[in-house]
Protein backbone atom coordinates (compact mmCIF):
# COMPACT_ATOMS: atom_id res chain seq x y z
CA UNK A 1 0.00 0.00 0.00
CA UNK A 2 0.78 3.66 -0.14
CA UNK A 3 0.73 4.54 3.94
CA UNK A 4 1.28 2.62 6.55
CA UNK A 5 -1.33 0.46 7.30
CA UNK A 6 -2.46 -0.66 11.29
CA UNK A 7 -4.77 -3.54 12.33
CA UNK A 8 -7.00 -3.97 14.48
CA UNK A 9 -8.04 -0.10 13.60
CA UNK A 10 -10.10 -1.27 17.52
CA UNK A 11 -9.59 -3.15 19.50
CA UNK A 12 -11.55 -4.18 22.88
CA UNK A 13 -9.49 -6.98 25.43
CA UNK A 14 -10.64 -7.53 28.96
CA UNK A 15 -7.86 -6.71 31.50
CA UNK A 16 -5.49 -9.70 31.58
CA UNK A 17 -5.91 -10.55 28.35
CA UNK A 18 -2.99 -10.82 25.45
CA UNK A 19 -3.39 -8.19 22.56
CA UNK A 20 -1.04 -8.11 19.68
CA UNK A 21 -1.37 -4.92 16.83
CA UNK A 22 0.01 -5.13 13.77
CA UNK A 23 2.25 -2.48 11.67
CA UNK A 24 2.86 -2.71 7.77
CA UNK A 25 5.34 -0.07 6.94
CA UNK A 26 5.53 1.87 3.25
CA UNK A 27 7.89 -0.76 1.61
CA UNK A 28 11.59 -0.07 1.49
CA UNK A 29 11.02 2.12 5.14
CA UNK A 30 13.96 1.12 7.12
CA UNK A 31 13.28 2.83 10.37
CA UNK A 32 10.06 2.18 12.57
CA UNK A 33 8.58 3.63 15.47
CA UNK A 34 5.82 2.49 17.85
CA UNK A 35 4.08 5.11 20.49
CA UNK A 36 1.36 5.44 22.45
CA UNK A 37 -0.76 8.08 22.72
CA UNK A 38 -2.90 8.57 25.38
CA UNK A 39 -6.57 10.46 25.24
CA UNK A 40 -5.68 14.34 24.88
CA UNK A 41 -2.24 13.77 25.37
CA UNK A 42 0.82 13.94 22.50
CA UNK A 43 2.32 10.74 21.30
CA UNK A 44 4.53 9.03 23.43
CA UNK A 45 8.08 6.62 22.11
CA UNK A 46 7.85 3.59 23.09
CA UNK A 47 10.42 1.97 20.99
CA UNK A 48 12.65 1.91 17.46
CA UNK A 49 13.36 -0.63 14.89
CA UNK A 50 17.03 -0.45 12.17
CA UNK A 51 15.54 -2.79 9.70
CA UNK A 52 14.97 -6.03 12.38
CA UNK A 53 17.11 -4.47 15.02
CA UNK A 54 15.53 -3.40 17.76
CA UNK A 55 17.84 -0.24 18.73
CA UNK A 56 16.19 1.51 21.57
CA UNK A 57 13.04 -0.14 23.61
CA UNK A 58 13.65 2.30 26.28
CA UNK A 59 9.91 3.46 26.16
CA UNK A 60 8.17 0.29 26.82
CA UNK A 61 6.29 0.77 29.89
CA UNK A 62 6.76 -2.29 31.66
CA UNK A 63 8.04 -6.06 30.50
CA UNK A 64 4.50 -6.81 29.79
CA UNK A 65 4.85 -4.90 26.69
CA UNK A 66 7.00 -6.50 23.45
CA UNK A 67 7.54 -5.25 20.19
CA UNK A 68 9.19 -7.34 17.40
CA UNK A 69 9.99 -6.89 13.69
CA UNK A 70 11.75 -10.09 12.45
CA UNK A 71 12.18 -9.63 8.69
CA UNK A 72 12.71 -5.84 8.99
CA UNK A 73 8.83 -4.99 7.15
CA UNK A 74 6.01 -5.87 9.61
CA UNK A 75 6.42 -5.22 12.81
CA UNK A 76 4.17 -6.80 15.85
CA UNK A 77 3.54 -4.62 19.28
CA UNK A 78 2.69 -7.21 21.96
CA UNK A 79 1.09 -6.31 25.56
CA UNK A 80 0.80 -9.08 27.63
CA UNK A 81 -1.89 -9.67 30.58
CA UNK A 82 -3.45 -6.31 29.79
CA UNK A 83 -4.42 -3.16 32.25
CA UNK A 84 -6.64 -0.34 31.85
CA UNK A 85 -4.01 1.74 31.81
CA UNK A 86 -2.78 0.23 28.79
CA UNK A 87 -5.98 1.83 27.12
CA UNK A 88 -4.75 4.28 24.42
CA UNK A 89 -4.28 4.67 20.27
CA UNK A 90 -0.78 2.73 19.63
CA UNK A 91 0.62 4.75 16.61
CA UNK A 92 3.28 2.90 14.38
CA UNK A 93 5.26 5.45 11.81
CA UNK A 94 8.09 4.40 9.11
CA UNK A 95 10.79 6.59 7.97
CA UNK A 96 12.88 5.98 4.88
CA UNK A 97 15.93 6.55 6.82
CA UNK A 98 18.33 4.77 8.55
CA UNK A 99 20.71 7.28 10.45
CA UNK A 100 19.98 11.05 9.94
CA UNK A 101 18.41 13.85 12.05
CA UNK A 102 15.94 14.33 9.15
CA UNK A 103 13.39 12.75 7.40
CA UNK A 104 9.58 12.81 7.86
CA UNK A 105 7.87 10.22 9.68
CA UNK A 106 4.79 8.44 7.86
CA UNK A 107 2.34 7.72 10.33
CA UNK A 108 -0.89 4.89 10.28
CA UNK A 109 -4.27 5.92 11.66
CA UNK A 110 -3.57 3.92 14.94
CA UNK A 111 -4.60 0.91 16.96
CA UNK A 112 -6.88 2.37 19.57
CA UNK A 113 -6.55 -0.31 22.47
CA UNK A 114 -9.39 0.17 25.11
CA UNK A 115 -8.91 -2.20 28.56
CA UNK A 116 -12.20 -3.12 30.29
CA UNK B 1 16.88 14.90 25.67
CA UNK B 2 15.03 17.85 23.96
CA UNK B 3 12.25 18.67 25.58
CA UNK B 4 9.35 21.07 23.97
CA UNK B 5 6.99 23.49 25.23
CA UNK B 6 4.12 24.71 23.38
CA UNK B 7 0.27 26.52 23.78
CA UNK B 8 -1.72 24.13 24.98
CA UNK B 9 -4.42 25.91 23.11
CA UNK B 10 -4.89 28.81 20.28
CA UNK B 11 -8.07 30.82 18.66
CA UNK B 12 -8.44 32.10 15.14
CA UNK B 13 -10.56 33.21 12.60
CA UNK B 14 -10.29 32.13 8.85
CA UNK B 15 -8.26 34.19 6.76
CA UNK B 16 -5.92 35.05 9.69
CA UNK B 17 -1.99 34.39 10.04
CA UNK B 18 -1.51 32.06 12.99
CA UNK B 19 1.84 31.66 14.30
CA UNK B 20 2.57 28.97 17.07
CA UNK B 21 5.85 29.13 19.29
CA UNK B 22 7.47 26.18 20.75
CA UNK B 23 10.70 26.50 23.17
CA UNK B 24 13.37 24.06 23.38
CA UNK B 25 16.01 25.11 25.53
CA UNK B 26 18.00 21.78 25.33
CA UNK B 27 18.17 21.22 21.89
CA UNK B 28 21.23 19.38 20.79
CA UNK B 29 23.67 20.29 18.07
CA UNK B 30 22.56 17.69 15.49
CA UNK B 31 18.94 18.51 16.09
CA UNK B 32 16.34 19.57 13.22
CA UNK B 33 12.86 20.79 14.33
CA UNK B 34 9.81 18.72 13.05
CA UNK B 35 6.34 20.50 13.31
CA UNK B 36 3.43 17.59 12.60
CA UNK B 37 -0.11 18.47 12.39
CA UNK B 38 -2.76 15.88 13.83
CA UNK B 39 -6.53 15.56 13.35
CA UNK B 40 -8.86 13.33 15.60
CA UNK B 41 -8.53 9.76 14.67
CA UNK B 42 -5.62 10.24 12.37
CA UNK B 43 -1.67 9.73 12.97
CA UNK B 44 0.00 12.88 12.92
CA UNK B 45 1.42 14.47 9.48
CA UNK B 46 4.53 15.53 8.94
CA UNK B 47 4.38 20.02 7.98
CA UNK B 48 7.74 21.38 8.13
CA UNK B 49 11.18 20.70 9.20
CA UNK B 50 14.11 22.91 9.69
CA UNK B 51 17.37 23.06 11.06
CA UNK B 52 18.00 26.74 11.38
CA UNK B 53 16.74 30.39 9.86
CA UNK B 54 13.69 30.20 7.58
CA UNK B 55 12.12 27.07 5.57
CA UNK B 56 9.02 27.26 3.22
CA UNK B 57 6.69 24.84 1.96
CA UNK B 58 3.26 25.36 -0.14
CA UNK B 59 1.58 24.74 3.55
CA UNK B 60 3.49 26.79 6.45
CA UNK B 61 6.98 28.92 7.18
CA UNK B 62 9.31 27.94 10.07
CA UNK B 63 11.22 30.79 11.53
CA UNK B 64 14.38 29.21 13.67
CA UNK B 65 16.24 31.98 15.98
CA UNK B 66 20.33 31.83 15.64
CA UNK B 67 20.32 29.99 19.13
CA UNK B 68 17.82 27.84 18.17
CA UNK B 69 16.19 27.53 21.66
CA UNK B 70 12.70 28.58 19.99
CA UNK B 71 10.72 27.92 16.81
CA UNK B 72 7.33 29.64 14.78
CA UNK B 73 5.20 27.80 12.97
CA UNK B 74 3.29 29.94 10.56
CA UNK B 75 0.57 29.43 8.74
CA UNK B 76 -0.79 32.23 6.50
CA UNK B 77 -4.47 32.44 5.74
CA UNK B 78 -5.93 29.17 7.92
CA UNK B 79 -8.73 27.94 6.88
CA UNK B 80 -11.42 25.97 8.99
CA UNK B 81 -9.63 22.81 8.01
CA UNK B 82 -6.96 23.87 9.50
CA UNK B 83 -8.73 23.20 12.94
CA UNK B 84 -6.26 20.30 14.66
CA UNK B 85 -3.28 19.76 17.20
CA UNK B 86 -0.08 20.87 16.19
CA UNK B 87 3.16 19.16 17.32
CA UNK B 88 6.81 20.48 17.35
CA UNK B 89 9.21 17.74 17.66
CA UNK B 90 12.50 18.00 18.46
CA UNK B 91 15.58 15.31 18.06
CA UNK B 92 17.15 12.54 15.86
CA UNK B 93 17.35 8.88 15.76
CA UNK B 94 19.65 6.06 14.24
CA UNK B 95 22.03 5.99 16.64
CA UNK B 96 22.30 5.25 20.64
CA UNK B 97 19.56 8.21 20.98
CA UNK B 98 16.22 7.52 19.43
CA UNK B 99 13.51 9.44 20.99
CA UNK B 100 12.02 12.05 19.05
CA UNK B 101 10.20 13.54 21.43
CA UNK B 102 6.48 15.09 20.58
CA UNK B 103 5.50 18.04 22.57
CA UNK B 104 2.37 18.73 24.41
CA UNK B 105 0.67 20.16 21.12
CA UNK B 106 -0.80 23.25 20.55
CA UNK B 107 -5.28 22.96 19.60
CA UNK B 108 -5.70 25.11 17.04
CA UNK B 109 -9.24 26.23 16.46
CA UNK B 110 -10.22 28.15 13.66
CA UNK B 111 -13.75 30.19 13.70
CA UNK B 112 -15.62 30.98 10.96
Amino acid sequence: GAGVSQSPRYKVAKRGQDVALRCDPISGHVSLFWYQQALGQGPEFLTYFQNEAQLDKSGLPSDRFFAERPEGSVSTLKIQRTQQEDSAVYLCASSLGRVTNTGELFFGEGSRLTVL
Amino acid sequence: LAKTTQPISMDSYEGQEVNITCSHNNIATNDYITWYQQFPSQGPRFIIQGYKTKVTNEVASLFIPADRKSSTLSLPRVSLSDTAVYYCLVGRYGGATNKLIFGTGTLLAVQP
